[in-house]
């Protein structure tokens, strides 16, 4: 398997539910990015890891949780959340997240409904 | 305040012509901006790119034109092809590897 996986593909879940967003990427990256795309919006950056470390969190509410146990693996925990979280949810990888020039490689997103 | 911007929203052109997706930014401190292509329940696909110091990439059927004194890039595909139906996103980074995103331009190439 190559590129970047993410699960589910589809996402429905209540207010008060738990659930998780996984990512893999399979390109022998260092750095992975989570984005939001809204409707009829642009791509926003949520939160960037580089090496396993988290070096961004573009102002995102504590509702949602990143974990980035390894290089390959990118996790986005939600809890508590509201309809406005209605979205795709995209995880990219790159090179690393320090180094220019470097294009990002994207997965196909989950698309997640609050009800 | 978007610093990138693609201000037409869809564009449509007959197969075997040209296609010329168009995107502005307003941060002078970018120096690195790619175009991806989106189709329907997919991810964003990396098309090309080019850096500040150039003012031309050309890659196959696409060529990426950059004019730093406007802030202004365009995508050019010639020839067109109903397969290069997509959303077409412009975006760009500065030091680092942050990605800025336009809204995006769909493309239609009808046959």
């Amino acid at each position: 398997e190559t590129g970047v996986t993410q699960t589910p593909r589809h996402l429905v879940m209540g207010m008060t539910n738990k659930k998780s967003l996984k990512c893999e990427q399979h390109l022998g990256h260092n750095a992975m990015y989570w984005y939001k795309q809204s409707a009829k919006k642009p791509l926003e950056l949520m939160f960037v890891y580089n090496f396993k470390e988290q070096t961004e969190n573009n102002s995102v509410p504590s509702r949602f949780s990143p974990e980035c146990p390894n290089s390959s693996h990118l996790f986005l925990h939600l809890h508590t959340l509201q309809p406005e979280d209605s979205a795709l949810y995209l995880c990219a990888s790159s090179q690393d997240g320090d180094g220019p020039n470097q294009p990002q490689h994207f997965g196909d997103g989950t698309r997640l409904s609050i009800l | 305040d978007q610093q990138v911007k693609q201000n037409s929203p869809s564009l449509s052109v007959q197969e075997g012509r040209i296609s010329i997706l168009n995107c502005d930014y307003t941060n002078s401190m970018f120096d690195y901006f790619l175009w991806y292509k989106k189709y329907p329940a997919e991810g964003p696909t990396f098309l090309i790119s080019i850096s500040s110091i150039k003012d031309k990439n050309e890659d196959g059927r696409f060529t990426v034109f950059l004019n730093k004194s406007a802030k202004h890039l365009s995508l050019h595909i010639v020839p067109s092809q109903p397969g290069d139906s997509a959303v077409y996103f412009c975006a760009a980074s500065g030091s680092g590897n942050k990605l800025v995103f336009g809204a995006g331009t769909i493309l239609r190439v009808k046959s």
